[in-house]
């Protein structure tokens, strides 16, 4: 099976730095997805980690460690639209499909 | 420009009654998925499609089910709605075949109330 955790609830400040972990534990490993998903929207892509190390995409980077099962999101520079739920998706041994952990909602206040 | 669409975005409906809730995608993608999405759960699959006359249950496929006759269209049928399946429903497209990983794109979802 899979299983796939992170935090509930996260809370920061605006211009500030905040890192989202995600630890997985699952049977074959094709590649982490990082998701944003406002409320009452859909998830939009963010990212996507296949091999070890860090991928950098403007104020939004992502990690991931295959040996620890383990993954970050890291977001810089703040901002209050980066208010949103922070999805954490593994592809596993047949790839097309995701298991999706229940997300992090994250709050950023002034 | 290419896209995914839900309809309807909002349904009502009784206890009992069947439902169809429609996804059509125009990116040619072979793959489409139908999620639910409940508060502490996150999204969970219902159903899959590598491609037309190709369906795959899901998670929690129990009490729906899909088809696909093209490439662009995977509805999803409520065979009779019951009040736990009240949630919001996503549909999602992606590329490649079987066996790749490839980004999964989201419809803006149907919010379903089954009274």
């Amino acid at each position: 099976g899979q299983n796939i955790d992170q935090p509930t609830e996260m809370t920061a400040t605006e211009g500030a730095i905040v890192q989202i972990n995600c630890t997985y534990q699952t049977s074959g490993f094709n590649g982490l997805f990082w998701y944003q998903q406002h409320a009452g929207e859909a998830p939009t892509f963010l990212s996507y980690n296949v091999l070890d190390g860090l991928e950098e995409k403007g104020r939004f980077s992502s990690f991931l460690s295959r040996s620890k099962g383990y993954s970050y999101l890291l977001l810089k520079e703040l901002q209050m639209k980066d208010s949103a739920s922070y999805l954490c998706a593994v592809g596993g041994r047949y790839g097309n499909k995701l298991v999706f952990g229940a997300g992090t909602i994250l709050r950023v206040k002034s | 420009d290419a896209e995914i669409t839900q309809s309807p975005r909002h349904k009502i409906t009784e206890t009992g009654r069947q439902v169809t809730l429609a996804c059509h995608q125009t990116w040619n993608h072979n793959n489409m998925f139908w999620y639910r999405q409940d508060l502490g759960h996150g999204l969970r699959l219902i159903h899959y499609s590598y491609g037309v006359q190709d369906t795959n249950k899901g998670e929690v496929s129990d009490g729906y089910s899909v088809s696909r006759s093209n490439t662009e269209d995977l509805p999803l049928t409520l065979e009779s709605a019951a009040s736990s399946q009240t949630s919001v429903y996503f549909c999602a497209s992606s590329a490649y075949g079987v066996g790749s990983t490839d980004t999964q794109y989201f419809g803006p979802g149907t919010r379903l109330t089954v009274l």
